[in-house]
Order: C-alpha cells, then sequence, then structure tokens
C-alpha cells in the first residue's frame, strides 16, 4: 500500500479483555516504531523493530504489553488485562533503516477500556 | 535524554506568516532537528528537518543558528487547513531512530 495501515481504526474493550493490534508498514521498511498518545498529550515511545529484531522496548510501561514483528513486516501490538489507562491512540510508524530518516505514521488504533 | 522547549499554543489569521520556535539548549553534535505536524484523529507528518543554517520546502522553511540552541519553523500564508499541532524534536542522536515528542505548539488559523 501507500501508507502505513493500521487495524482496526477502534476498539472497544472490556478492562480485562486481551487486544491485538495491527500494523501493515511501507513495504521494504526496516525499522518499525509504536507508540501511545494519551488525549491532549504527545506522542510517547514503546518499542522498536529493525526488521523482525526487536531492539528497544523501553517504553512499554508493563508485561502485559507485547509486541512482535515475526516476518519483519507486519507487526502486532499485544495488551493483556487491559486496563482503563490503556486507553489511548495507539500509533504505528515505520521508515528507512537510519536514525535520522522520516518516520511514515498510520492514522493509528484508538483502544477505550471500559 | 534531550528535551525541546516551545509555546504550547499559537493563534494566527489566513494569510499570516507563521513562526514556531523551539528551544533546545543540550542538542547533541550529532542531532538532527526535525518538525511533525499532527491533525486530529491522524497520525503525525513529517513537514521539514535540518542540522543547521536553513532549510527551505515546499511546505515550510527551518532556521537554525550558528549554537544551534533554538531553531524556527516558519510556515509561509497559512490557511484554515494548517491549523494543526507542531512537534519539534530530535533525531540520529542519542535517543537512535526513536522519536521524543513533547506537547507541541497547538496552531489554530481563523479566517
Amino acid at each position: 500500500g501507500a501508507g502505513v495501515s493500521q487495524s482496526p481504526r477502534y476498539k472497544v474493550a472490556k478492562r480485562g479483555q486481551d487486544v491485538a493490534l495491527r500494523c501493515d508498514p511501507i513495504s521494504g521498511h526496516v525499522s518499525l516504531f509504536w507508540y501511545q498518545q494519551a488525549l491532549g498529550q504527545g506522542p510517547e515511545f514503546l518499542t522498536y523493530f529493525q526488521n523482525e529484531a526487536q531492539l528497544d522496548k523501553s517504553g512499554l510501561p508493563s508485561d502485559r504489553f507485547f509486541a512482535e514483528r515475526p516476518e519483519g513486516s507486519v507487526s502486532t501490538l499485544k495488551i493483556q488485562r487491559t486496563q482503563q489507562e490503556d486507553s489511548a491512540v495507539y500509533l504505528c510508524a515505520s521508515s528507512q533503516q537510519g536514525a535520522a530518516n522520516i518516520q511514515y505514521f498510520g492514522a493509528g488504533t484508538r483502544l477505550s477500556v471500559l | 535524554l534531550a528535551k525541546t522547549t516551545q509555546p504550547i499554543s499559537m493563534d494566527s489569521y489566513e494569510g499570516q506568516e507563521v513562526n514556531i520556535t523551539c528551544s533546545h539548549n543540550n542538542i547533541a553534535t550529532n542531532d538532527y532537528i526535525t518538525w511533525y505536524q499532527q491533525f486530529p484523529s491522524q497520525g503525525p507528518r513529517f513537514i521539514i528537518q535540518g542540522y543547521k543554517t536553513k532549510v527551505t520546502n515546499e511546505v515550510a522553511s527551518l532556521f537554525i543558528p550558528a549554537d544551534r540552541k533554538s531553531s524556527t519553523l516558519s510556515l509561509p500564508r497559512v490557511s484554515l487547513s494548517d491549523t494543526a499541532v507542531y512537534y519539534c524534536l530530535f533525531q540520529g542522536g542519542n535517543q537512535g531512530g526513536k522519536l521524543i515528542f513533547g506537547q507541541g505548539t497547538e496552531l489554530s488559523v481563523k479566517p
């Protein structure tokens, strides 16, 4: 596709449910990032992949958060036993390899935990 | 990690030039200065990036003084569609590939 695609766009979960958020990066992009954006705040880094390797997961807020990119393309962010404080927009971005390269963002998945 | 400081909000009118200044006293030698734009319900979008002096593209200009402790994003002749949040941040330095966003500047363009 032409850009980064995320699905679903909206997700409502009951507290305690597990959710899985999907990211389809731009074809050929080596680097993939996940960010979390709370209402009225800037995005916050969660984790980073280079191909299938997860090189940085320092931003994951708890062990309930898990991300994978098994074939170096599509990535899934999984949140187990969701809590109300997990409600946010989850953004995925991809880029060519290189720390200063432009990151292209998807539209995000808005997660609401009731 | 290095941080940037920018105004929380700015107001402007259609057709005006808007300048948003960002302070970054502790920028590292290998940091690039990058600006992103974010509309409601969308992900951030790259606007412009520079290292020093002046960079111009079809959307904006970026002015960086010699000491690199600040930078100014200049948007010529803004329109209503430029209403968005603008983020100033670093890339390429000690933070690796990840982007560290602040609160950004919420620009409101009025008719």
